[in-house]
């Protein structure tokens, strides 16, 4: 066990939805960074946020949207579903220190269908 | 732009006999190099990190990478494997001088070990 939570585990929905995607970090974690798995494109990151600010992003859509609340808790916000957006969403968080690591949850898979 | 290259999509080895899983990477700078392990349905975990000294790094589990700064690789191995070894494996970079802490990953290498 990481110490990094998402929920919910699964997520089945409808083409055009919108959903939410939770994530705690560990504790004394300040960065999240979430990350898109899916069968043809590999591991994408999509976005980072440090202490609640954005820090960097990656090959995130502009129907997706994230944010970093004051508890350190992170939500990932995608909207106007497509087919292609089925996949494995993980987060990760990392203590603050350049070398440290990323520590990853057990991810939350969305089925669109 | 720092890139991963994993080269193989799956390594078969059998139980007891030594295990390397390739990757090669590139970065502009110095750097750091991660390898993760994920097994069915489950997060990835990580399992060893070079961040700078001695080139070969010793990790969880029994496994341990070289470094090769000429090569630019950063391989995978152990020694006698185990069927309970296989799963997918990420080699992830990042260049240090990345204010940002933005890991790339390769695309991953299944291993199965045969009994």
């Amino acid at each position: 066990d990481s110490g990094v939570t998402q929920t919910p585990k699964h997520l089945i929905t409808a083409t055009g939805q919108r959903v939410t995607l939770r994530c705690s970090p560990r504790s004394g974690d300040l960065s999240v960074y979430w990350y898109q798995q899916s069968l043809d494109q590999g591991l994408q990151f999509l976005i980072q946020y440090y202490n609640g600010e954005e820090r960097a992003k990656g090959n995130i859509l502009e129907r997706f949207s994230a944010q970093q609340f004051p508890d350190l808790h992170s939500e990932l916000n995608l909207s106007s579903l497509e087919l292609g957006d089925s996949a494995l969403y993980f987060c990760a968080s990392r203590y603050p220190g350049t070398s440290n690591e990323q520590f990853f949850g057990p991810g939350t898979r969305l089925t669109v269908l | 732009a720092q890139s991963v290259a994993q080269p193989e999509d799956q390594v078969n080895v059998a139980e007891g006999n030594p295990l390397t899983v390739k990757c090669t990477y590139s970065v502009s700078g110095n750097p750091y190099l991660f390898w993760y392990v994920q097994y069915p349905n489950r997060g990835l975990q990580f399992l060893l990190k070079y961040i700078t000294g001695d080139n070969l790094v010793k990790g969880s589990y029994g496994f341990e990478a070289e470094f090769n700064k000429s090569q630019t690789s950063f391989h995978l191995k152990k020694p006698s494997a185990l069927v309970s070894d296989s799963a997918l494996y990420f080699c992830a970079v990042r260049d240090s001088t990345d204010a940002g802490n933005m890991l790339t990953f390769g695309g991953g290498t299944r291993l199965m070990v045969k009994p």
